[in-house]
């Protein structure tokens, strides 16, 4: 099975606009993780989507949304762009159905999104 | 409130050594455990996981970790250490009897010397 795929890998933006990334997960996995990693505050949790609802969500400003596809790819905007919004942003996903199956989440390699 | 410690940002071990990289955690019911390393520019690999059962716990690579229920802890453990395991590794845990959110530790650089 092909892994967690995340486009793009990298991207340089300005303050004040808006991006777009991508994650498709592998194979049959309902859920979709995202979160934000800096070198100061370490994982952070953006939300949970499964089966195109949003399920969980971290403490982060509006300014970060997301939505799921019915093909379980999703999505995550960040708009006006803060020059603290870089970072590396990570998808996961995982087979579970249920918000408690004890399954572990699946990697992509990240997008590094850079705001200057 | 739920959470995750992982009380050493850094932990030097000589090539050929003991390992060992500590996790505590407090959530108000079971938990599940979970370690995952992060190579440099690379997303997160799963490790292991304890779900129930046998308190030690046998993984990926070689490591293994141990859940102690009365001290609260998940210890990631590796008999000998290469330099290639040199990484990040993260500790997490869901509280099945909370909302099930996955909650991260703040990571361990763990560097092997040759």
């Amino acid at each position: 099975k092909a892994g967690v795929t995340q486009t793009p890998r990298y991207l340089i933006k300005t303050r004040g606009q808006q991006v777009t990334l991508s994650c498709s997960p592998i194979s049959g996995h309902r859920s979709v993780s995202w979160y934000q990693q800096t070198p100061g505050q370490g994982l952070q949790f953006l939300f949970e989507y499964f089966s195109e609802t949003q399920r969980n969500k971290g403490n982060f400003p509006g300014r970060f949304s997301g939505r799921q596809f019915s093909n379980s790819r999703s999505e995550m905007n960040v708009s006006t762009l803060e020059l603290g919004d870089s970072a590396l942003y990570l998808c996961a996903s995982t087979p579970q159905h249920l918000a408690g199956d004890p399954y572990e989440q699946y990697f992509g390699p990240g997008t590094r999104l850079t705001v200057t | 409130a739920q959470s995750v410690a992982q009380p050493e940002d850094q932990v030097n071990v000589a090539e050929g050594n003991p390992l060992t990289v500590k996790c505590t955690y407090s959530v108000s019911g079971n938990p599940y455990l979970f370690w995952y390393v992060q190579y440099p520019n690379r997303g997160l690999q799963f490790l292991l996981k304890y779900i129930t059962g046998d308190n030690l716990v046998k993984g990926s690579y070689g490591f293994e970790a141990e859940f102690n229920k009365s001290q609260t802890s998940f210890h990631l453990k590796k008999p000998s250490a290469l330099v290639s395991d040199s990484a990040l590794y993260f500790c997490a845990v869901r509280d099945m009897d909370s909302n099930y959110q996955l909650i991260w530790g703040a990571g361990t650089k763990l560097i092997i010397k040759p």
